[in-house]
């Protein structure tokens, strides 16, 4: 069974950096065509894609918000990391992290997903 | 990116009721769509994947159907706690996009 877990504060400052863990159980992040990736959802709003991290370390980003994103793995403690810089009260949402693996023809599905965290911008 | 546009932001229905929701991609993504429910307060949950894969656990009056940049969820003999949000959502190329969503409540 597949569990993902996020955690992380639940309140920061405009211009405050955010670091999230997403902690996982029930698959190896070294498994060839598994991936993690990071959602987020403001309140009211639809779902959005920030990025995720590949078994083989590649990372890759929304544009829209790559110059503000990083996200690493570590494999022994079965956790991803998501760091955002310079948040903004626009940031404010629920992030969730997601497991996916690659599927023939369909991509990377995300089965399943963490409970999210709510994160609130401001000062 | 590619856009995913679900043309319904809502609509309304009863128990029973045949729903169907549409999703258009802004180019071809082959079948490489995926249908996600979330009701109030939780995380998305899987439906159907690869445009019409039923994931396991998920009941069978779900189906998704289509090709290219058309695409159909459809809820046969909708039951109390279909009551949710669908979205649709791309992973046929990076950034993997979602829908703005389609929200089904009670008529």
């Amino acid at each position: 069974q597949i569990t993902l877990k996020e955690s992380g504060p639940t309140l920061v400052k405009p211009t405050q950096t955010l670091t999230l863990t997403c902690t996982f159980s029930g698959f190896s992040l070294t498994t060839n065509g598994v991936c993690v990736a990071w959602i987020r959802q403001p309140p009211g709003k639809a779902l959005e894609w920030l990025g995720l991290i590949y078994w083989d370390d590649d990372s890759r980003y929304s544009p829209s918000l790559e110059s503000r994103l990083t996200i690493t793995k570590d494999t022994y403690n079965n956790q991803v990391v998501l760091t955002m810089t310079n948040m903004d009260p626009e940031d404010t949402a629920t992030y969730y992290c997601a497991h996916a693996a690659g599927i023939a023809a369909a991509g990377y599905p995300f089965d399943s997903w963490g409970q999210g965290v709510l994160v609130t911008v401001s000062s | 990116d590619i856009q995913m546009t679900q043309s319904l932001s809502s609509l309304s229905a009863s128990v029973g009721d045949r729903v169907t929701i549409t999703c258009r991609a802004s180019q071809s993504i082959r079948r490489s769509l995926n249908w996600y429910q979330q009701k109030p307060g939780k995380a998305p949950e899987l439906l159907i994947f690869g445009a019409s894969s039923l994931q396991g656990g998920v009941p069978s009056r779900f189906s998704g159907s289509g090709s290219e940049t058309d695409f159909t969820l459809t809820v046969s003999g909708l039951q109390p706690e279909d009551f949710a949000t669908y979205y649709c959502q791309q992973s046929y190329s990076l950034p993997y996009t979602f829908g703005q969503g389609t929200k089904v409540d009670i008529k």
